[in-house]
């Protein structure tokens, strides 16, 4: 079964880091497109970023809210997605869900179950 | 950067109902427009892709359609389990590739 397992939440302090991970397993995950959506509580969807697979340059691109302080890696040996976030504020709590990019039609599927960050002092 | 909207923000309805969203992009995205369903603290779901495709597994009653700005995911008899938040996700833009819509909350 194609799977993902988001992990690495907790709470951190404002101006504080941390690094989520989101291991992935059933599918091809060096030739997958990655993205990181987010989730505020009580909150609609939110766009973080994504990579592209080393075959299709291994660019990523990030949301304006969160560019230049959250950095998208993978690690392919591992089939593991990372995402390490800087600078924290406390409008970066939320749910943080990995999800596969289809890069023809754009769709993200599938979605791991999400990692809770909260951003508090 | 491509604006999604969605009406209504909520809607209540019944069991057996016809349920219409309607999702509007600030500009044309021919038909990059996705449909998702999420339950409460559950990730969301891929519905239709490509504004008309169904995703596999994805029951008959959920259809979708448009092109150009203007988009609609119909569920055409609502079943208890359809009670959820749906979002549209635009992905046109190369500069922003990802963008969702507020959402439509689906009540009782």
């Amino acid at each position: 079964d194609v799977q993902l397992v988001e992990s690495g939440g907790g709470l951190v302090k404002p101006g504080g880091s941390l690094t989520v991970s989101c291991a992935a397993s059933g599918f091809s995950f060096s030739n997958a497109w990655m993205n990181w959506v987010r989730q505020a509580p009580g909150k609609g969807l939110e766009w973080v970023g994504l990579i592209k697979s080393k075959a299709a340059g291994g660019r990523t691109d990030y949301a304006a809210p969160v560019k230049g302080r959250f950095i998208i890696s993978r690690d392919d040996s591992r089939n593991t997605l990372f995402l390490q976030l800087n600078s924290l504020k406390a409008e970066d709590t939320a749910v943080y869900y990995c999800a596969t990019y289809d890069f023809r039609t754009g769709y993200l599927d599938p979605w791991g179950q999400g990692t809770l960050v909260t951003v508090s002092s | 950067d491509i604006q999604m909207t969605q009406s209504p923000s909520s809607l209540s309805a019944s069991v057996g109902d016809r349920v219409i969203i309607t999702c509007r992009a600030s500009q044309s995205i021919s038909t990059y427009l996705n449909w998702y369903q999420q339950k409460p603290a559950k990730a969301p779901k891929l519905l239709i892709y490509a504004a008309s495709t169904l995703q596999s597994g994805v029951p008959s009653r959920f259809s979708g359609s448009g092109s150009g700005t203007d988009f609609t995911l119909t569920i055409s008899s609502l079943q208890p389990e359809d009670f959820a938040t749906y979002y549209c996700q635009q992905s046109y833009s190369t500069i922003e590739p990802v963008t969702f819509g507020p959402g439509t909350t689906v009540e009782i």
